[in-house]
């Protein structure tokens, strides 16, 4: 089946820094990407979706200056937190469509934990 | 929103017994999916119902849709610990998450 990577699984940067996290479909192009963040116990809530070639689509709520996203070709879209906070310590996941379901199964990624001390 | 929302939020059951959790979602949809995560991973695709079928069945997983009451559950089977884990229910393309039921399965 098809396969979506993420990189890196875990992270801990310090406050005010950047972080980018990869997300990459490894045997089919993906034009679409999502990504979703999760709190502890909490459900996932989808932050953007990610077209490549274009910009990226946010939903309500999401900062899109704070959360970069960039999908520059159709097997890899980044995340980057900039000027990370501890509230934006969570597990990140990205998801991908695969190609010629044509009903909409999505694939999704091991998950990034970020923590920011 | 098209988000679903599952309940029970918790369920605790014994190895061997079934579990049933529900979902319930807003709009209309094409097709509702499940998925499990074992605390702190990623998600795992259990199964797709389209919206013109009505029950279909993986292994030990049974999951019907009620589209008329905008609902769907998913039944285990003859439990395993192994099955501890929150399941979740997703709609739309863009997958709106419900909140999810955590199972515990005592051995």
């Amino acid at each position: 089946g098809a396969v979506v990577s993420q990189h890196p699984s875990w992270v801990i940067c310090k406050s005010g820094t950047s972080v980018k996290i990869e997300c990459r479909s490894l045997d089919f192009q993906a034009t679409t990407m999502f990504w979703y963040r999760q709190f502890p116990k909490q459900s996932l809530m989808l932050m953007a979706t990610s077209n490549e070639g274009s910009k990226a689509t946010y939903e309500q709520g999401v900062e899109k200056d704070k959360f970069l996203i960039n999908h520059a070709s159709l097997t890899l879209s980044t995340l980057t937190v900039t000027s990370a906070h501890p509230e934006d310590s969570s597990f990140y996941i990205c998801s991908a469509f695969a190609p010629g379901t044509g009903i909409g199964e999505q694939y999704f990624g091991p998950g990034t934990r970020l923590t920011v001390t | 929103s098209q988000q679903g929302e599952e309940d029970p939020q918790a369920l605790s059951i014994q190895e061997g017994e079934n579990a049933t959790m529900n979902c319930s979602y807003k709009t209309s949809i094409n097709n509702l999916q499940w998925y499990r995560q074992n605390s702190g991973r990623g998600l795992v695709h259990l199964i797709l119902i389209r919206s013109n079928e009505r029950e279909k069945h993986s292994g030990r997983l049974r999951v019907t849709l009620d589209t008329s009451k905008k609902s769907s559950s998913l039944l285990i089977t003859a439990s395993r610990a192994a099955d501890t884990a929150s399941y979740f229910c997703a709609t739309g393309n863009q997958f709106y998450f419900g909140t999810g039921t955590s199972l515990t399965v005592i051995p």
